[in-house]
């Protein structure tokens, strides 16, 4: 069964403070997606990552495929960075079509 | 900006009732997606469809739950008979390709209450 575990579950920082996110998963996967999701509930894709690392903006995010593990950092953290954050993955089950498997999220807040 | 759009965004039904959830994906995208989070819980997967028929899905996607692209432009999630249980977010993604290697485009989500 695919398990996909984040840490930490909370967190607050302050303004300007460098953060991380970080995401194990179980099984193999074809990509892991960042999501992020606001308090009004809808869900908008921050990454989708095979290996390496992307960058966009204040926002990095870095994939170990050996070890299972990917990172979301986020550079000068201001207040509106407020949210949820979610990792996913889509698992190597050959499918071509299969759903996400979803993490329980990271609510950050980032306060003045 | 391309989005997917659905509708409505909060929907109040009794149970027993049936209800249908309204998705546009985005318009040159093949891979269709029903997630749902309850309250407080994680995001998860209830059913893709690809080529006009269901590709894969969840043990929560029982019979109760069906899905349908009536006209080549909209995607439904239809529950024929409510459970408080179903109470949840639902949320509707598409994609231009399967396997994950692209990148997935959320809607806002419907909430559903039922009661």
């Amino acid at each position: 069964k695919n398990e996909v575990e984040q840490s930490p579950q909370n967190l607050t920082a302050q303004e300007g403070e460098f953060i991380t996110i970080n995401c194990s998963y179980s099984v193999g996967i074809s990509a892991l997606h960042w999501l992020q999701q606001h308090p009004g509930g809808g869900i908008v894709s921050l990454f989708m990552l095979s290996s390496g690392k992307k960058k966009h903006g204040r926002l990095i995010a870095t994939i170990n495929i050996q070890e299972k593990h990917s990172s979301l950092h986020i550079t000068a953290s201001h207040p509106r960075d407020s949210a949820v954050y979610i990792c996913a993955v889509f698992p190597n089950s050959g499918g071509g079509a299969d759903g996400l498997t979803f993490g329980k999220g990271t609510h950050l807040i980032i306060q003045p | 900006e391309p989005e997917v759009t659905q509708t409505p965004s909060h929907q109040v039904t009794q149970m027993g009732q049936e209800v249908i959830l309204r998705c546009v994906p985005i318009s040159n995208h093949l891979y269709f997606y029903w997630y749902r989070q309850i309250l407080g819980q994680k995001v998860e997967f209830l059913v893709s469809f690809y080529n006009n028929e269901i590709s894969e899905k969840s043990e929560i996607f029982d019979d109760q739950f069906s899905v349908e692209r009536p006209d080549g432009s909209n995607f439904t999630l239809k529950i024929r008979s409510t459970k408080l249980e179903d109470s949840a977010m639902y949320f509707c993604a598409s994609s231009g390709q399967g396997g994950g290697n692209t990148e997935a485009f959320f809607g806002q989500g419907t909430r559903l209450t039922v009661v």
